[in-house]
């Protein structure tokens, strides 16, 4: 049973262009969300986090959107930037900490010259 | 990942064979987790060690999986009997507050 899908595996983006990556989740219960990225042969790496108990959160290029009617998050990146060429996964925790992550799939998401 | 370090970084085993992957923090933190990534699927949880209590292990797949950590450092993360569906990158974590900071991963490969 996936608790946090992302359903699109792969995303190309041209540079200067805002990315979108999508999140979904179906346990309710979930109540803190963020965005991991990760470069080959490296582990994930924390890129931003939103509690659900607000709808945006915004960190420079970065801002995570959250739905809690539709379960679903979304992080936008703008201006998208070669450097941001990377798998992103989306996770959710039900106990607002680490122990209880749950990953989705990841997106690759290809930032084009 | 800074502070964590996995060894090997690649490993090649036949299937049947036992491998034995190695979690080496370093700095001390007292949770260490275990998590797998399959291809085409999300960071699996495997298994959370927690300071001195007993080790939750509910991520584990089968019984041929095992972990300790010894001396609330180093971590083993042991499979017997290798098999195809095994093949996959395990990746150790350290918790930072609510987050993880997960080192470079083992990728294994049963043939």
């Amino acid at each position: 049973d996936q608790q946090v899908k992302q359903n699109s595996p792969s995303l190309s983006v041209q540079e200067g262009r805002i990315s979108i990556l999508n999140c979904d989740y179906t346990n309710s219960m979930f109540d803190y969300f963020l965005w991991y990225k990760k470069y080959p042969a490296e582990g994930p790496t924390f890129l931003i986090s939103i509690s659900s108990i607000k709808d945006k959160n915004e960190d420079g290029r970065f801002t995570v959107f959250l739905n809690k009617s539709a379960k679903h998050l979304s992080l936008h990146i703008v201006p998208s930037q070669p450097g941001d060429s990377a798998v992103y996964f989306c996770a959710a925790s039900a106990v607002g900490g680490a122990q209880k992550l749950v990953f989705g799939q990841g997106t690759r998401l290809t930032i084009n010259p | 990942g800074a502070g964590v370090s996995q060894s090997p970084s690649n490993k090649v085993t036949e299937k049947g064979k036992d491998v034995e992957l190695r979690c080496d923090p370093i700095s001390g933190h007292t949770a260490l987790y275990w998590y797998r990534q399959s291809l085409g699927q999300g960071l699996e949880f495997l298994i959370y060690f927690q300071g001195n209590s007993a080790p939750d292990k509910s991520g584990l797949p089968s019984d041929r999986f095992s972990a300790e950590r010894t001396g609330g450092s180093v971590s083993t993360l042991t499979i017997q009997r290798t098999q195809q569906e095994d093949s996959a990158v395990y990746l150790c974590a350290l918790e930072w507050g609510d987050l993880l900071t997960f080192g470079s991963g083992t990728r294994l490969t049963v043939v």
